[in-house]
């Protein structure tokens, strides 16, 4: 059963910090990553993937992989009140059984507070 | 406008009855997904078509649930026999290729009174 691991929050973040968002996954053969934003009601919009283990930087976003520990997380630079919403890590494996889909975490709430 | 599209954005049906969403994929991408979405969850995967072929199906995808591709381009889930436990956000997205990024349509939320 693959599993992907977040912290609910709510994480509350001063306007102009940084924050950090964590996922752990339980898939050893997990090849992709991605990150996820939702507004309320709203749909999940694509902001990050990564691939390989090291930092990926895209504007205010920046996504860190870590295979050996099975880890990855988002940082948000400069954090804007528009960047309150849950953030969804998603995963996904390379062949074998199992659905072709993306595993998803149950999302992480952020707050930023101005 | 190219994204994913979903249509109706909201449906409210009678317990019974039977419901029908569809979704139309970005226009290059052949493989389309179905997610299903609770309150405080994050999406399940339902399941996916390559082009016209239904490759995968979760096991939460019950007999009640239908889905087609029928010519590789939109798709349609169909729910037979609705239950309150039904009521969710049903989210389609799609992706050129099996490891690249899935792009979300608004979804369908549909309430079963």
């Amino acid at each position: 059963q693959k599993e992907v691991e977040q912290n609910s929050g709510p994480l509350s973040v001063p306007e102009g910090a940084i924050a950090s968002l964590n996922c752990t996954y339980s898939d050893r053969v997990s090849q992709s990553f991605f990150w996820y934003r939702q507004y309320s009601g709203k749909s999940p919009e694509l902001i990050m993937s990564i691939y390989s283990n090291g930092d990926k930087e895209d504007g205010r976003f920046t996504a860190q992989l870590n295979k050996a520990s099975q880890y990855v997380s988002l940082l948000i630079r400069d954090s804007q009140p528009s960047d309150s919403a849950t953030y969804l890590c998603a995963v996904k494996s390379l062949g074998g059984g199992g659905a072709d889909g993306l595993t998803f975490g149950k999302g992480t709430h952020l707050i930023i507070q101005p | 406008d190219t994204g994913v599209s979903q249509d109706p954005r909201h449906k409210i049906t009678k317990r019974g009855q039977n419901v029908t969403f569809r979704c139309d994929p970005i226009s290059e991408h052949n493989r389309l997904y179905w997610y299903r979405q609770t309150l405080g969850q994050g999406p399940e995967f339902l399941t996916y078509f390559q082009n016209e072929a239904q490759l995968e199906k979760s096991r939460l995808l019950s007999d009640r649930f239908s889905a087609e591709r029928p010519k590789g381009s939109f798709s349609t889930l169909e729910i037979q026999r609705t239950e309150q436990g039904d009521s969710a956000m049903y989210l389609c997205a799609s992706t050129p290729h099996s490891n690249t990024e899935a792009f979300f349509g608004q979804g369908t939320r549909l309430t079963v009174v």
